[in-house]
This record gives C-alpha cells, structure tokens and sequence, in this order.
C-alpha cells in the first residue's frame, strides 16, 4: 500500500540553523508529493510540492526534491527563524489509488526555533 | 475570499448525543473532505465528495454520515458521538482532482465524555 513515514519529532533548533526533515514513502507508480505546514492553532497550508521524479518544491526558503531512486522527498531550509515553528507534514497522492483515498500524511514533525 | 471555514471551532459532547460539524468554502471547488488529526497519527480520511450531491468513504468513515446537498458546504455528522470520536477535525477543498493543492479549514475540536 501506500505510506508516508517522516522523522520523530520534536526537532529543536537555534535562529539561522539548518534545517532537514526527512520523509520517505512508499507507492506503486508516479505519486505526487507535498509538504504542508501547520502553525498553532490554525489549519494546514500547503508548502511545496513536486509532481514528478527530480522535480524541486520551494516556497519561504524551503526547498524539497523528489528523488525516486531514494523514494524520498525531504524538507531543506539553510536558516531557520523563530516563526518557522511549526508541525511539517509530508503528504503524498496517488492517481493509481483505489478510490477512498485522498493524500495521505505522515504523522508530522514538530520544530521548535529559538531565538 | 474567506476561504475555507469551520462551525463551530469546539464543542464537548456526552456519550451518545449527535452533532453536525459544518465546512463552508467559496472557493468553488468541486472536491471536499473531511479529515480527523489524533496525537501522533497524522491526518486521517473520514469521507471526502467530488461534487454536489455525492459523497464516498474514506480511511475511517465508521460512525459518520456527511452530506453535500450544497457545492459550497460539506457536513460531517456524529450520530451518537463516542469518546473515540475525540479528535481535531478538518474539512479542506480543492479544485477538482485529489493530486490539486487542498485548501484546509481552521478545525473543530471535538471533545467526548
């Protein structure tokens, strides 16, 4: 089946370190990949994403590639600020999916910045 | 555009009473879904539409009936809510193909006695 599995959180860091979350999944076929983020109190918003193999997602700073080979698509950010703390998830979609699914996430990474 | 939006934002409920949670979106998107968040579980799939007047199931759609009589509105109800049923819920749309950016409500936590 399909799976997304994403490191334990939580991962603390000090302002204008560096930054990796990683996510790896597992599907049949070409799925689409996404991070979304999720700051207190608030909904899910949608990153990035990558739709096909060596595709680059970017948005805020963050960047995450699709790497098929690895079948993994990990998040990068080189300095992270206070207002990145937040709970990341990496989601996936597959068009071959039986119906009855939508993305499917991984349980989330907390990070915590301080300053 | 208010985008997505959630009624009400908490409820606590006792064993065995019902509710509706309403999603709202003026987006106009074809796809809607409801989703729970539990400690670390992640996002679930309970039932999601891809368009008016249809409905299917999701992950987890035991103890749960949604309606979308209207493009605009998904509701989600609880016949007779359990303590299981405990969780954040969050409706989210997207345009019209399950792999399209999904837009995501603020959330309702649901509290079971």
């Amino acid at each position: 089946g399909n799976s997304v599995t994403q490191m334990e959180g939580p991962v603390t860091l000090s302002e204008e370190a560096f930054l990796t979350i990683n996510c790896t999944y597992t599907a049949t076929g070409y799925p689409s990949l996404f991070w979304y983020v999720q700051y207190p109190g608030e909904g899910l918003q949608l990153l990035l994403k990558a739709t096909k193999a060596d595709d680059k997602g970017s948005n805020k700073g963050f960047e995450a590639t699709y790497r098929k080979e690895t079948t993994s698509f990990h998040l990068e950010k080189g300095s992270v600020q206070v207002s990145d703390s937040a709970v990341y998830f990496c989601a996936l979609h597959n068009p071959s999916n039986q119906a009855g699914t939508a993305l499917i996430f991984g349980k989330g990474t907390t990070l915590s910045v301080s300053s | 555009n208010a985008g997505v939006t959630q009624t009400p934002k908490f409820r606590v409920l006792k064993t065995g009473q019902s509710m509706t949670l309403l999603c709202a979106q003026d987006m106009n998107h074809e796809y809607m879904y409801w989703y729970r968040q539990d400690p670390g579980m992640g996002l679930r799939l309970i039932h999601y539409s891809v368009g008016e007047g249809t409905t299917a199931k999701g992950e987890v759609p035991d103890g749960y009936n949604v309606s979308r009589l209207k493009k605009q509105n998904f509701l989600l109800g609880l016949e007779s809510a359990a303590p299981s049923q405990t969780s954040v819920y969050f409706c989210a749309s997207s345009y019209w193909r399950e792999s399209d950016t999904q837009y995501f409500g603020p959330g309702t936590r649901l509290t079971v006695l």
